[in-house]
């Protein structure tokens, strides 16, 4: 299984916005599929924070967005806060090998 | 409240075996396709098979296909993982997902996590 292409680390200053892309190809981002991203703090287990490509499930803040443009997708935090400090990742069905895809993973630095 | 316990990780020898059980609870169990989805230590996740909601379809990662066997209880509301011919690049913590929606795989995600179960092969 390939992974998707995601940077492997961004930063940004408190109150700043930042963004994570996660490139694929035609059989998995840039298809119909559902694109996810899941962000998870050391020693813990990911959590969900937008599906669907751009939507949030309830009670994650709407400083978290996503977007999807061809064959890569997008995760933008605004308002940096400490708490955001972890590592996020991408993750979607891939068509031709049958299975779900994550990214390498993006560990974001909150400065 | 969704729950996901996994158990069952240990330390094996490489060429051995390991079976991993997730109870699942505060959910209907059997309406929902479960899947592991594995981390080796400092590195990102990894998709390791998926189990449809009535057990017909069942999909594994070419990393442990013909390796690995998903099955899974609904009456007991658990999903396992039969591991054989283990090696030491499928250590790992080992997490039990559950899919959002009771749709195909291109039009899901994953809603929740247990807190994973450790492997470790190493002779």
């Amino acid at each position: 299984q390939s992974a998707l292409t995601q940077p492997a680390s961004v930063s940004g200053s408190p109150g700043q916005s930042i963004t994570i892309s996660c490139t694929g190809t035609s059989s998995d981002v840039g298809s119909y599929n559902l694109v996810s991203w899941y962000q998870q703090h050391p020693g813990k287990a990911p959590k969900l924070m937008i599906y669907e490509g751009s939507k949030r499930p309830s009670g994650v803040s709407n400083r978290f967005s996503g977007s999807k443009s061809g064959t890569s997708a997008s995760l933008g935090i605004s308002g940096l806060q400490s708490e955001d400090e972890a590592d996020y990742y991408c993750a979607v069905w891939d068509d031709s090998l049958k299975g779900w895809v994550f990214g390498g993973g993006t560990k974001l630095t909150v400065l | 409240e969704v729950q996901l316990v996994e158990s069952g990780g240990d330390q094996v020898k490489p060429g051995g075996s390991l079976r991993l059980s997730c109870a699942g609870s505060g959910f209907m169990f059997s309406s929902y396709t479960m899947n592991w989805v594995r981390q080796a230590a400092g590195k990102g996740l990894e998709w390791v098979s998926s189990i449809s909601s009535t057990g017909g379809f069942m999909f594994y990662a070419d990393s442990v296909k013909g390796r690995f066997t998903i099955s899974r209880d609904n009456a007991k509301n658990s999903v396992f993982l039969q591991m054989d011919s283990l090696r030491g690049a499928d250590s790992g913590i080992y997490f039990c997902v559950r899919d959002a929606q009771l749709q195909p795989p291109e039009y899901n995600w994953f809603d929740s996590w247990g807190q994973g179960t450790l492997v470790t092969v190493s002779s």
